[in-house]
């Protein structure tokens, strides 16, 4: 079955802009988180997402913003980048409610760097 | 700061060798769990031990947790040139609250 699904691979914008993150979870997973990577802060917490509902955020100012569909899909925006927005992007999904519980399976990113 | 310290950040053994790599963290626990990671893609599930278990093994890997000294070692056994990659280990902190805290990492690198 298809694993976790991240669009686009690759991502390159320019300061100022907005940009747009998309993940498409593992068929039937209902638990979408998202982390940002940077080689100076390490894997960090941004959102995760159980049925449509936001149910933790990270310590990230409010131009990081989420969302979660029906279908289980998920989106991550972020508005007005600014260069350390640089990072790998990573979505995860989970069959389980308490999806910490029993760990998560990886989506292979998003890397996006901002100019 | 991260809740989970890793040691050592770099470790570079022959194949065939054993690579032990290990984890400290802070605060009370429920469950560590470890990922592998290939040249900055997304990280791969390994195991997971719940804060009741000392051991658990999983094909070469094997997995130790000490609750009384907040720290966990994985063990890698007869090493591959495949298991060269970054290993993170990631614990849940607070029931429910769906947020794993990473650590840091440890780049093994395995010479043929």
């Amino acid at each position: 079955k298809a694993g976790v699904t991240q669009t686009p691979r690759y991502l390159i914008k320019t300061r100022g802009q907005q940009v747009t993150l998309s993940c498409s979870p593992i068929s039937g997973h209902r638990s979408v988180s998202w982390y940002q990577q940077t080689p100076g802060q390490g894997l960090q917490f941004l959102f995760e997402y159980f049925s449509e509902t936001q149910r933790n955020k990270g310590n990230f100012p409010g131009r990081f913003s989420g969302r979660q569909f029906s279908n289980s899909r998920s989106e991550m925006n972020v508005s007005t980048l600014e260069l350390g927005d640089s990072a790998l992007y990573l979505c995860a999904s989970s069959l389980a409610r308490q999806a910490t519980a029993y760990g998560y399976t990886f989506g292979s990113g998003t890397r996006l760097t901002v100019v | 700061s991260q809740q989970g310290e890793e040691d050592p950040q770099a470790l570079s053994i022959q194949e065939g060798e054993n690579a032990t790599m290990n984890c400290s963290y802070k605060t009370s626990i429920n469950n560590l769990q470890w990922y592998r990671q290939n040249s900055g893609r997304g990280l791969v599930h390994l195991i997971l031990i719940r804060s009741n278990e000392r051991e658990k093994h999983s094909g070469r890997l094997r997995v130790t947790l000490d609750t009384s000294k907040k720290s966990s070692s994985l063990l890698i056994t007869a090493s591959r040139a495949a298991d060269t990659a970054s290993y993170f280990c990631a614990t849940e902190i607070i029931q429910g609250a769906q947020k794993l805290v990473f650590g840091q990492g440890t780049r093994l690198t395995i010479n043929p």
